[in-house]
């Protein structure tokens, strides 16, 4: 079974703060998703990544693959209340359309 | 479009009984999944159809059974309920290998 690891668990930050979330594997993944999932709702994918060292941009939000295709980053600029929720990342089998996912970072950020 | 539906929202069940979680995709994906989702645990894979008329094991099936009644439609069945499978349950569906998961928005069991 491929494990994912993330973290922070949880964060709480104040508007306009940076923050980075990290996805961290020991297997090597054909592709890696991150999700943000809201209360009493089901994830939504927020991004794919795919080529080892991949950067991608969603408007404030950077993701990072890692050169060896094993860990990710997510990283927030100026945080702001809307960005509060549970961000998963899921790793993609070599072969298959099975994901794992990581437990979730739980980001809160306050007014 | 819809995308996933998931019926019911909300059930609870005394332990010994039985019922089916139904789940809904109208984006003609190929493959479909279950997962459970813990405090602490993440998302488990339960079962999962890679295409119609195929289904396969994930991380957690015991006490569980699943159909894929059509391209559409990929239901979950408990047996007989246990307290352990109190858990919010998700369905979600995709193009395939390499493609992003479009979930349902969860049935929240609890098993009394």
């Amino acid at each position: 079974t491929q494990l994912l690891e993330q973290s922070p668990q949880f964060l709480s930050i104040q508007e306009g703060e940076n923050l980075t979330v990290y996805c961290n594997s020991s297997s090597v993944f054909s592709s890696l998703q991150w999700y943000r999932q809201e209360p009493g709702e089901g994830p939504v994918l927020l991004v794919t990544v795919v080529t080892g060292g991949e950067v991608k941009k969603l408007k404030r939000l950077t993701f990072q693959f890692g050169d060896a295709r094993k860990d990710s980053s997510l990283h927030i600029t100026a945080a702001q209340p809307g960005d509060t929720g549970l961000y998963l990342c899921a790793g993609a089998e070599t072969s298959g359309s099975r994901l794992t996912f990581g437990e979730g970072t739980q980001l809160t950020v306050n007014p | 479009n819809a995308g996933v539906t998931q019926t019911p929202k909300f059930q609870v069940l005394k332990t010994g009984q039985s019922m089916t979680l139904q789940c809904a995709q109208d984006m003609n994906h190929n493959s479909m999944y279950w997962y459970r989702q813990d405090p602490g645990m993440g998302l488990r894979l339960i079962y999962y159809s890679a295409s119609e008329g195929t289904t396969d094991k994930g991380e957690v099936p015991n006490g569980y059974n699943v159909s894929r009644l059509n391209k559409r439609e990929f239901s979950l069945r408990l047996e007989s309920a246990a307290p352990s499978q109190t858990s919010v349950y998700f369905c979600a569906s995709s193009a395939g290998q390499g493609n992003g998961y479009t979930f349902g928005s969860g049935t929240r069991l609890t098993v009394v």
